[in-house]
């Protein structure tokens, strides 16, 4: 079915550094959403991005939503341990018969050394 | 708000027993809830999606005889893999999204099955 791209599926940073990812599609999306993952827990919203263009910040967490509404990325600036886990990406397709349905994309496994 | 309760967090039941699942929307309704799968260092898999009053639909591939979910009522949806085997053993998420409240949904925090 319909995936979305994410890349890079992991990254290994020294705290303090930042971060970016994104996710790409051929189709075009009216919502994106950013999750973090826990092992054993399930995602967590991070950011919500309803219109295209929009530029969105949760702490040290920055999102966009692409002008083209077929991608968007995911900053974390100044990485601390505890912002290890996998991000995903999800996305709402703009109509069709996946409508309402979430797409996800492969994930991100973020490890951050002290 | 938009919490979403998932009960059991971890299950373990022999091979060709049936278990439940519980997804509960705590202080929110939803008419509809969905249900995901999740392999070890992968992503989530969309199962099914549950709709309050009606029938399940289901993704291709998915065997609704195996995987049977009720959603009676606008805060609680279960999923009852029936049958189970070791194949069946995952990471089982459900997640709702508050009417109104635009698209941000909510994920339950996981059920993990292993079935021995």
């Amino acid at each position: 079915g319909q995936q979305l791209n994410q890349s890079p599926q992991s990254m290994f940073i020294q705290e303090g550094e930042d971060v970016s990812m994104n996710c790409t599609s051929s189709s075009i999306f009216n919502t994106w959403l950013w999750y973090k993952q826990d092992p054993g827990e399930g995602p967590v919203l991070l950011i919500a991005l309803y219109k295209a263009g929009e530029l969105t910040s949760n702490g040290r967490l920055t999102a966009q939503f692409g002008i083209t509404r077929k991608d968007s990325f995911l900053n974390i600036s100044a990485s601390i341990p505890s912002d290890v886990g996998i991000y995903f990406c999800a996305g709402l397709l703009a109509g069709g018969t996946s409508y309402g349905k979430l797409t996800f994309g492969q994930g991100t496994i973020l490890t951050v050394h002290p | 708000g938009a919490v979403v309760s998932q009960h059991p967090s971890w299950v373990i039941c022999k091979s060709g027993t049936s278990v439940k699942i519980e997804c509960r929307s705590l202080d929110f309704q939803a008419t509809t809830m969905f249900w995901y799968r999740q392999f070890p260092k992968q992503s989530l898999m969309l199962m099914a999606t549950s709709n309050e009053g009606s029938k399940a639909t289901y993704e291709q591939g998915v065997e609704k005889d195996k995987f049977l979910i009720n959603h009676a009522s606008l805060t609680l949806s279960t999923l009852t893999v029936t049958s189970a085997h070791p194949e069946d053993s995952s990471f089982y998420i459900c997640s709702a999204s508050p009417v109104g409240r635009g698209n941000g949904y909510t994920f339950g925090s996981g059920t993990r099955l292993t079935v021995v």
